[in-house]
């Protein structure tokens, strides 16, 4: 089946320091791809819709300047993580759609912040 | 907001088969029930969906009622390794038109010996 691969898959940084989490399609082009968030014991949170070679849709409520997202090739998303602070220490999940509007999950990223 | 409400745990012993129900009152024509699962720090797990039809995979069986306003996802006989949060989602599908997934809270299905 299609893959969809995280990375790092977790990672530990100082306060206000930036973190890049990728998100690649491994055996489809994806022109769309979608970031989640989740906090312990709680669901995940859509946090934006990323669209190859435009600009993020953000969910109500998400900062597009902290959580900055690039599209830049079929396969390819990142999710940068702005000025990080302990309150953005979350799992991040990633997912990308197919030609066929399939949906796939990656793995996962948590992210602790110090 | 999710379209979907589903009980907030259940359990089930090893071996019998998990019902897991959820409803779905205000779907639309041209949505689909998808069921995803989540095993403690993975990402989500594709399982079935279906939009109008009973549907069968090699992981469960999904029963949609005749006014598409329930469902119910049999997993039927459940391990131990089954013990995850299960998402009900309702979502266009199909193509560049395909839409988000709107997680709700899931029910979190504990399997016992």
């Amino acid at each position: 089946g299609a893959v969809v691969s995280q990375h790092p898959s977790w990672v530990i940084c100082k306060s206000g320091t930036s973190v890049k989490i990728e998100c690649r399609s491994l055996d489809f082009q994806a022109t769309t791809m979608f970031w989640y968030r989740q906090f312990p014991k709680q669901s995940l949170m859509l946090m934006a819709t990323s669209n190859e070679g435009s600009k993020a849709t953000y969910e109500q409520g998400v900062e597009k300047d902290k959580f900055l997202i690039n599209h830049a090739s079929l396969t390819l998303s990142t999710l940068t993580v702005t000025s990080a602070h302990p309150e953005d220490s979350s799992f991040y999940i990633c997912s990308a759609r197919d030609l066929t509007g399939e949906l796939f999950f990656g793995e996962g990223s948590r992210l602790t912040v110090l | 907001d999710a379209k979907t409400t589903q009980p907030t745990s259940m359990d089930c012993a090893e071996g019998r088969a998990a019902n897991l129900p959820c409803n779905h009152s205000t779907i639309s024509g041209n949505e689909y029930v998808y069921w995803y699962r989540q095993i403690h720090s993975q990402g989500p797990q594709y399982i079935i969906h279906g939009l109008k039809n009973n549907e069968t995979n090699e992981m469960a069986s999904l029963i949609i009622t005749e006014d598409r306003k329930s469902s119910t996802l049999i997993l039927p006989h459940a391990t131990l390794r089954d013990t995850a949060v299960y998402y009900c989602i309702v979502r266009v599908a199909g193509g560049n038109q395909g839409g988000k997934l709107i997680f709700g809270q899931g029910t979190e299905l504990s399997v016992k010996p």
